[in-house]
C-alpha cells in the first residue's frame, strides 16, 4: 500500500539556521503530497502542499517541491526561527482520498 | 470560531470501561475522519465518514465504533478500553471529496490503566 516516510528527529538548530527535513512516498498514481504542522498541546495544520509532479508548494518561508523522478517531497526553509518548532508531518492523498502519514519530525530550535 | 471541536480533552479510563470521545464540525463539511497519534508512529486512520449515515474502517479499527447521524457530529466509541488505546485522538474533516482543506480538531488525550 501507500507509505510515507520522513527522516526521524529530533532535529536540532540553530536560529537562523537552514532547515531540511526529508521525505519520501510510496505510492501508485501520482498522489497530492502535504506538509502539516502541529505545535504543542495543538492538532496539525496544513502547511503546503503539491497537486501534481514539479509543483512548488510555499508558505511562512517554508517550500517543498514534488519530484516524481525521485519520489521525494524535502521541506525547507531558508532561516528558522524559535517559533518554527513543531512536529511536522508528511503526508499523500491515495487514492480513496484519504490522508497517510509519516512518522513525523520534531523540530526544536535554540535562540 | 468555525471549526472541529473535541471533547474531553484529557480522559484516563480503567481497563474495560467504555467512553465515546466527541467531535462535531459546523463547517457543513460531509469528510469527517478519526485518527490515532502515537510516537513514532505519525497518525493512523480509524475510521472516517463520506456523509450522514455513510461509515468505513480505516487501517486500525479494532476496539472502535463509529456512527454518524448528523453532518455535524462523528463520535467514536471505545467498547472496552485497553492500555494499547492509550494514545491521542485527532478528529478531522473536509469539504467534499477533491477538497484539501483537511480541518482538525485540538486532540483527546487517552490514558487507558
Amino acid at each position: 500500500g501507500d507509505s510515507v516516510t520522513q527522516m526521524e528527529g529530533p532535529v536540532t538548530l540553530s536560529e537562523e539556521a537552514f532547515l531540511t527535513i526529508n521525505c519520501t512516498y510510496t505510492a501508485t498514481g501520482y498522489p497530492s503530497l502535504f506538509w502539516y504542522v502541529q505545535y504543542p498541546g495543538e492538532g496539525l495544520q496544513l502547511l503546503l502542499k503539491a497537486t501534481k509532479a514539479d509543483d512548488k508548494g510555499s508558505n511562512k518561508g517554508f517550500e517543498a517541491t514534488y519530484r516524481k523522478e525521485t519520489t521525494s517531497f524535502h521541506l525547507e526553509k531558508g532561516s528558522v526561527q524559535v517559533s518554527d518548532s513543531a512536529v511536522y508531518f508528511c503526508a499523500l492523498m491515495d487514492s480513496s482520498y484519504k490522508l497517510i502519514f509519516g512518522s513525523g519530525t520534531r523540530l526544536l530550535v535554540r535562540p | 470560531n468555525a471549526g472541529v471541536t473535541q471533547t474531553p480533552k484529557f480522559q484516563v479510563l480503567k481497563t474495560g470501561q467504555s467512553m465515546t470521545l466527541q467531535c462535531a464540525q459546523d463547517m457543513n463539511h460531509e469528510y469527517m475522519s478519526w485518527y490515532r497519534q502515537d510516537p513514532g508512529m505519525g497518525l493512523r486512520l480509524i475510521h472516517y465518514s463520506v456523509g450522514a449515515g455513510i461509515t468505513d474502517q480505516g487501517e486500525v479499527p479494532n476496539g472502535y465504533n463509529v456512527s454518524r447521524s448528523t453532518t455535524e457530529d462523528f463520535p467514536l466509541r471505545l467498547l472496552s478500553a485497553a492500555p494499547s488505546q492509550t494514545s491521542v485522538y485527532f478528529c478531522a474533516s473536509r469539504q467534499g471529496l477533491e477538497s484539501y482543506g483537511y480541518t482538525f480538531g485540538s486532540g483527546t488525550r487517552l490514558t487507558v490503566v
